[in-house]
């Protein structure tokens, strides 16, 4: 999965506590969408930005979940007062293409949250 | 919105054998039906898709059929391998729409 790189790979907090999760895109591409996957579950839309614009938010929680894609450096995913629900991998996902509607996804190697 | 409905969920086979994954998906407007396999610890990865001006597409020991009339779309996989062993998601997308929506995955596990 070269060229979407997300970090940290593994992230533990407690209850209460605040994670930020970052990503960086394929080379090239201003776009990212995160999703996220609980356990026995399959991948659930979140949010799709491009750089300092966020295109589509319909998939993310209302309360504690935000989303921001800066024109510089990478798009951070940011959930506050997280509680055990929130424990899941969080993926990332650039385009393929310089061609938006394909729909073509390359997915980084996920960021895995523990909430103790 | 899109709902995508995945069967089965785990797939158990003999190193050899073939599997077949299926999908249904509910918007008519649905054109792009990727498949992922997703490793242990690993992000999804595009393994095959089919846009819907084409019912089958095949790649080596992997091919996907697509029927937009029944709006069911299936993965199958021959002479499966162990290194085949991983799960398996299909999604759809609606053109105009840059979202894809993924169904809950298959996992499956080839016996050597």
């Amino acid at each position: 999965n070269a060229g979407v790189m997300q970090n940290p790979r593994h992230l533990v907090r407690r209850r209460g506590q605040e994670a930020r999760l970052r990503c960086s895109p394929m080379k090239g591409h201003s776009h990212v969408y995160w999703y996220r996957q609980l356990p026995e579950e399959g991948l659930k839309f979140m949010v799709y930005l491009q750089k300092e614009n966020i295109i589509d938010e319909s998939g993310m929680p209302k309360e504690r979940f935000s989303a921001e894609f800066p024109k510089e450096g990478p798009s951070i995913l940011r959930i506050q007062q997280v509680v055990r629900g929130d424990s899941a991998a969080y993926f990332c996902a650039s385009p393929l293409s310089h061609r938006l509607d394909t729909g073509e996804l390359f997915f980084g190697e996920g960021s895995r949250l523990t909430v103790l | 919105g899109e709902n995508v409905e995945q069967h089965p969920s785990t797939l158990s086979v003999q190193e050899g054998d073939s599997a077949v994954i299926k999908c249904t998906y509910s918007d008519s407007a649905s054109n792009y039906f990727p498949w992922y396999k997703q490793e242990l610890g690993k992000g999804p990865q595009l393994i095959i898709d089919i846009r819907s001006n084409v019912g089958e597409k095949k790649d080596q020991r992997i091919a996907v059929t697509l029927n937009k009339t029944a709006k069911h779309f299936s993965l199958h996989i021959t002479e499966t391998q162990p290194e085949d062993s991983a799960v398996y998601f299909c999604a759809a997308k609606p053109g105009g729409s840059y979202i894809p929506t993924f169904g809950r995955g298959t996992s499956l596990i080839v016996h050597p």
